[in-house]
């Protein structure tokens, strides 16, 4: 069954310190991996996906099949970093699956 | 394009009840998705329509049902609510149905008394 677990519930860090966001997941295929990002008041939206291999808002994320892994990491974290992250899974035909999300509080 | 758009806002029903939640994609968007977010937990699927044919079904039981219309707009209802229905409801549409990146609306927040 697909599965996607986040071990952190919460985040803290400080300003200009790196910061890494934990994905694991179990699926028996070639998964899509995603991370969604929600800030203050807005709506949940994409903020990166794998196969683009892009860097967004200078997050990047790499697909680590052998330990089954898609953590997000940014260098330098900034306050507007701030937000609910989740990491979502889906597969051919198969339907979407989130993580139960990570709360990043970036510090002053 | 003013996005997904979801109505109402805010919902408050009674134990028993029935509710219909409305969902308009972006336009050129032929699938629509439906998930039930509960405060402290991540997004979980309940339907998800294509070309307003059922493609998709979360573990939810035969309470819920939905519907897409030929204008790709879909609709979630929810019968003989009870407390646990209580959540916000999102809709997502993206242009496909297959693995493709997920829109979403801004919910509407269920309240079960």
């Amino acid at each position: 069954a697909q599965r996607v677990t986040q071990p952190e519930k919460l985040l803290s860090v400080f300003k200009g310190a790196p910061v890494e966001l934990k994905c694991n997941y179990s699926y028996s295929g070639s998964p899509e991996l995603f991370w969604y990002v929600q800030y203050s008041r807005q709506r949940l939206q994409l903020l990166l996906r794998h196969i683009s291999r892009e860097s967004i808002k200078g997050f990047t994320a790499d697909l680590n099949k052998g330990e089954t892994s898609f953590h997000l990491k940014k260098p330098f974290a900034q306050e507007e970093d701030s937000a609910m992250y989740y990491c979502a899974l889906s597969g051919y035909g198969q339907n979407f699956v989130f993580g139960p999300g990570t709360r990043l509080s970036v510090l002053p | 394009d003013a996005g997904v758009t979801q109505s109402p806002t805010h919902l408050i029903k009674t134990r028993g009840q029935q509710v219909t939640l409305r969902c308009s994609p972006i336009s050129g968007h032929k699938s629509v998705s439906w998930y039930q977010q509960v405060l402290g937990q991540g997004p979980q699927f309940i339907f998800q329509y294509y070309e307003k044919e059922e493609r998709g079904r979360g573990n939810f039981p035969d309470r819920f049902s939905a519907r897409q219309f030929p204008n790709y707009s879909s609709e979630l209802n929810v019968n003989a609510l009870l407390l646990g229905d209580s959540a916000l409801y999102l809709c997502a549409s993206s242009p496909i149905w297959d693995t493709d990146t997920q829109y979403f609306g801004p919910g509407t927040r269920l309240t079960v008394l």
